[in-house]
């Protein structure tokens, strides 16, 4: 079956300091991932998005992501954390032959001055 | 050009009670969607829509209905509330093309008592 697994429910970090997000998934065909990112109280929006082409993803806000099929994942990072980055962090597949998404049960990111 | 919106933002029903969630989109997007948001599970899709007239169930659709009045409303209706419906409830539309990704309208917290 088809499924995302982001294994850290909750990450705290140092203003400043470098982060990773962990994505797993489970797909059988090609997969297209997503990044989304949700602040408190508000809707999901889209940071990068990876279809084909060169693995590494530049997004908004400072944030890439690799794809690695060999390892079936796509980790975001972020160099330098800042406390704006505090929110909760979606991982999502889906493929070319199909409009709906599979979401990971997300990340919450704290950030400490 | 306002993307997605939903109202109402905030609603406290009683068991038993039935309400609908209103969602609308200004992007021509033919595909929309209704997810539910609970701590822990990430999104889970309940209902989606691939086109005007057009409704499928997604992965916890029960104690719930749906309505695509036309391109751009998608709207999300419980019969007989439970607290076990007690969420966030988010609307989406889907681009394809070159803007491959799904928009989320700001989302309705409902609270059943």
């Amino acid at each position: 079956a088809q499924s995302v697994t982001q294994p850290d429910i909750h990450i705290t970090v140092s203003e400043g300091a470098s982060l990773e997000l962990r994505c797993n998934y489970s797909y059988g065909a090609t997969p297209y991932l997503f990044w989304y990112v949700q602040s408190p109280g508000q809707g999901l929006q889209l940071l990068l998005k990876y279809f084909s082409g060169d693995t590494l993803v530049q997004g908004i806000k400072g944030f890439e992501a690799e794809f690695k099929r060999s390892q079936s994942s796509f980790n975001l990072r972020k160099p330098s954390v800042h406390w704006s980055d505090a929110a909760e962090y979606f991982c999502a597949v889906g493929t070319y032959n199909t409009d709906k998404l599979i979401f990971g049960t997300g990340t919450r990111l704290q950030v400490f001055p | 050009n306002a993307g997605v919106t939903q109202t109402p933002k905030f609603q406290v029903l009683k068991t038993g009670q039935s309400m609908t969630l209103q969602c609308a989109q200004d992007m021509n997007h033919n595909s929309m969607y209704w997810y539910r948001q609970d701590p822990g599970m990430g999104l889970r899709l309940i209902y989606y829509s691939a086109s005007e007239g057009t409704t499928d169930k997604g992965e916890v659709p029960n104690g719930y209905n749906v309505s695509r009045l036309n391109k751009r409303e998608f709207s999300l209706r419980l019969e007989s509330a439970a607290p076990s419906q007690t969420s966030v409830y988010f609307c989406a539309s889907w681009g394809a093309g070159n803007t491959y990704e799904q928009y989320f309208g700001p989302g309705t917290r409902l609270t059943v008592t």
